[in-house]
C-alpha cells in the first residue's frame, strides 16, 4: 500500500540556519510527490512538486527538494531558513485514481519551529 | 483570485446531530476532496469526487457521506455526529491528472460535544 513516513514530528532551527526536512515514500510505480506547507490557522499551500525528470526540483519560497529513487526519499531543502518559515510541512505522494484523479496520501507533518 | 471556500471556520454540534459541512470552488475544477486533519495523523481522506454526483470512498469513510449536485459544491454530511468526529476538516479540488496540485480551503474546525 502506498504510504508518507516523516520521521521528524518536530524540528527547531536557528533563522539563518540551513534546513532540511525529510520524507520517505512507499509506492509501487513512479511517484508523484509533493511537498506543502500549512501556517497556523490556514490551509495547505503547495511548495513543490515531482513528477519526472531533473530530480531537484525549485519550489516557492527558496525551497527545494531532491528526489532519490534509490532511497525512497523526497526530502525538502532550504539554505537559510527566515522566521516566517514556521509551519507544518507535509510530503505527500499522488496514488491516482484511474489515471484521471490525483488523490494524495500525506505523511503525519513536521512542525518546524525557527529561533531569533 | 480562485478559491476553495468552507462556509463555517469554526462549528459546535452536539453528540448525534446531523451536521453539514459545505465547501465551493472557483475553479470549475474536476475533482474535490474532503480530508480530516489530527494531530500526530496527518491529513487522512474521507471522500472524493472526480465528477458530478459521482463518489468514491477514502481511507476513512465510516460515519460520513458526501453530496456532489454542482460541479463547484461538495458536502460532507455527519449523520449522526459523534465525539471522535472532533477534528479540523479540509477541503480541496484540484483538475483532473495526477499532476495537478490540490488547491486547500482554510478548514472548518468542528467540535463534537
Amino acid at each position: 500500500a502506498q504510504s508518507v513516513t516523516q520521521p521528524d514530528i518536530h524540528i527547531t532551527v536557528s533563522e539563518g540556519a540551513s534546513l532540511e526536512l525529510r520524507c520517505n515514500y512507499s509506492y509501487g510505480a513512479t511517484p508523484y510527490l509533493f511537498w506543502y506547507v500549512q501556517s497556523p490557522g490556514q490551509g495547505l499551500q503547495l511548495l513543490l512538486k515531482y513528477f519526472s525528470g531533473d530530480t531537484l526540483v525549485q519550489g516557492i519560497k527558496g525551497f527545494e527538494a531532491e528526489f532519490k529513487r534509490s532511497q525512497s526519499s523526497f526530502n525538502l531543502r532550504k539554505p537559510s531558513v527566515h522566521w516566517s518559515d514556521a509551519a507544518e510541512y507535509f510530503c505527500a505522494v499522488g496514488a491516482g485514481y484511474g489515471g484521471a484523479t490525483n488523490k494524495l496520501i500525506f505523511g503525519t507533518g513536521t512542525l518546524l519551529a525557527v529561533q531569533p | 483570485d480562485v478559491k476553495v471556500t468552507q462556509s463555517s471556520r469554526y462549528l459546535v454540534k452536539r453528540t448525534g446531530e446531523k451536521v453539514f459541512l459545505e465547501c465551493v470552488q472557483d475553479m470549475d475544477h474536476e475533482n474535490m476532496f474532503w480530508y480530516r486533519q489530527d494531530p500526530g495523523l496527518g491529513l487522512r481522506l474521507i471522500y472524493f469526487s472526480y465528477d458530478v454526483k459521482m463518489k468514491e470512498k477514502g481511507d476513512i469513510p465510516e460515519g460520513y457521506s458526501v453530496s456532489r449536485e454542482k460541479k463547484e459544491r461538495f458536502s460532507l454530511i455527519l449523520e449522526s455526529a459523534s465525539t471522535n468526529q472532533t477534528s479540523m476538516y479540509l477541503c480541496a479540488s484540484s483538475l483532473g491528472g495526477r499532476e495537478e496540485k490540490l488547491l486547500f480551503g482554510s478548514g472548518t474546525q468542528l467540535s463534537v460535544l
